[in-house]
């Protein structure tokens, strides 16, 4: 079953510590991205990634990292969370840009991360 | 950048009848694509539709169409025979060409289908 693999769902964490959520898909993607969504903001892209060790930033890319070792993972880095980054984050792949030439983007399931 | 507008932030219709969401965008683009995606209470991002800005010829999915004015820049999704599963936040996305993958979505609209 095609999937996008976000963890961890839900986290609660203090300002500060270094946290990291993955993302992990099945369909051999080479197009992956995350989004935070916030209420009244809808969906803002942080960084996305063309393949393999081509990472580039995206709308709101300050605060976080990302690393693509292995086309299957994309992981999100937070080195020093902080209250404002508190959102709910969704990881994205897709086969095409955009999901295109018949390719759907595939997302995740979210994970709400609340920094305290 | 580009800017995605979506006006109505909630909206609501009866099961069976048809209700239109509006979105407009902002671009100096000629070639881009448009998307609508569905986000149910399961908070899963599913794709409805997608248009490609290089067609004139307006895209459906079943139940779902849209009305894509380029000159306008307006891209409406109609969503006919509501069923109580339509039931979601509906957010219009802009994507360009060669940026691998770089979204704009905007705010959403909140859709209640009524029994």
């Amino acid at each position: 079953e095609a999937q996008v693999t976000q963890n961890p769902r839900y986290l609660i964490t203090v300002t500060g510590k270094k946290l990291t959520v993955t993302c992990s898909q099945n369909m051999n993607h080479e197009y992956m991205s995350w989004y935070r969504q916030d209420p009244g903001l809808g969906l803002r892209q942080i960084y996305y990634s063309m393949n393999v060790e081509v990472t580039d930033k995206g709308d709101v890319p300050e605060g976080y990292k990302v690393s693509r070792k292995e086309k299957r993972n994309f992981p999100l880095i937070l080195e020093s969370p902080s209250p404002n980054q508190t959102s709910l984050y969704f990881c994205a792949s897709s086969l095409s840009p955009g999901g295109l030439s018949g390719n759907t983007i595939y997302f995740g399931e979210g994970s709400w991360l609340t920094v305290v | 950048a580009q800017t995605v507008t979506q006006s109505q932030p909630e909206m609501s219709v009866q099961e069976a009848e048809t209700v239109t969401l509006s979105c407009t965008y902002d671009t100096s683009e000629n070639n881009y694509y448009l998307f609508w995606y569905k986000q149910p209470p399961s908070r899963q991002m599913i794709l409805v539709i997608r248009q490609e800005a290089y067609k004139q010829q307006n895209a459906t999915e079943n139940r779902f169409s849209v009305n894509f004015q380029k000159a306008a820049k307006s891209f409406s999704l109609k969503i006919s025979d509501s069923q109580l599963g339509d039931t979601a936040m509906y957010f219009c996305a802009f994507m360009k060409p060669n940026t691998g993958n770089q979204f704009y979505f905007g705010t959403g609209t909140s859709l209640t289908v009524i029994p």
